[in-house]
């Protein structure tokens, strides 16, 4: 079965560090991808995707994510950290084929200190 | 505006009562899906739906029924069999043609059963 494995379940960076949640799937065929974030008490919001195309995708409040089919990951990075990403952040798939269903990673939490 | 909405934001019950969480949403998407969220351990799908009228278990559906007689809305009732219901639940919706299947969240419920 599909899984999805997100290394680390916290993650602390400084202000104005680089963030770099790592995110890897299980599946020969490329499935759809995606990055959710999630403040406190709130659902989740989307950050980013990728579906075909581009393998570098570009989301909001500046994250990226680069697909690497070799390797199975789609990690997310943002170059510079923002006291206001600290949220939790979760990847998620969608196998080829099997339209809708998302697989959830276990979520990574990401503080940010001062 | 289009969106989802959860009602209540917060919910309390005793051991022992049925409770219904509701979930609506105005994007006139095909399938809708209900999640259980807990601490560590990600995302959960309790039940999914992508017809009126028609809906399929998910990973965790014991103790936990829908319906969907609205293409808009989604309830789930929270039975009394659920051995451990006390959670935040998120309501999600997607479209099932077109190329992403993204999914949009509602904002939750936090039920607390004592």
């Amino acid at each position: 079965a599909q899984s999805v494995t997100q290394l680390g379940s916290h993650v602390s960076v400084s202000e104005g560090a680089l963030v770099l949640l790592r995110c890897n799937y299980s599946s020969s065929v490329p499935p759809y991808l995606f990055w959710y974030v999630q403040y406190p008490n709130q659902g989740l919001q989307l950050l980013l995707k990728y579906t075909t195309g581009a393998t570098l995708v570009k989301g909001i409040n500046g994250f990226e994510a680069e697909f690497k089919k070799s390797e199975t990951s789609f990690h997310l990075t943002k170059p510079s950290a923002h006291m206001s990403d600290a949220a939790e952040y979760f990847c998620a798939v969608i196998p080829y084929n099997q339209g809708g269903k998302l697989i959830f990673g276990q979520g990574t939490e990401l503080s940010v200190k001062p | 505006d289009g969106g989802i909405t959860q009602s209540p934001k917060y919910l309390f019950r005793k051991e022992g009562q049925n409770v219904t969480l509701s979930c609506e949403q105005n994007l006139n998407h095909d399938a809708m899906y209900w999640y259980r969220q807990d601490p560590g351990q990600g995302l959960r799908l309790i039940y999914y739906s992508q017809i009126v009228n028609d809906f399929q278990k998910g990973d965790i559906a014991e103790g936990y029924s829908v319906s969907r007689e609205k293409k808009e809305s989604f309830p789930l009732t929270v039975t009394s069999a659920q051995k451990n219901p006390t959670a935040f639940y998120l309501c999600a919706s997607s479209p099932i043609s077109g190329a992403s299947y993204e999914q949009y969240f509602g904002p939750g419920t936090r039920l607390t059963v004592t």
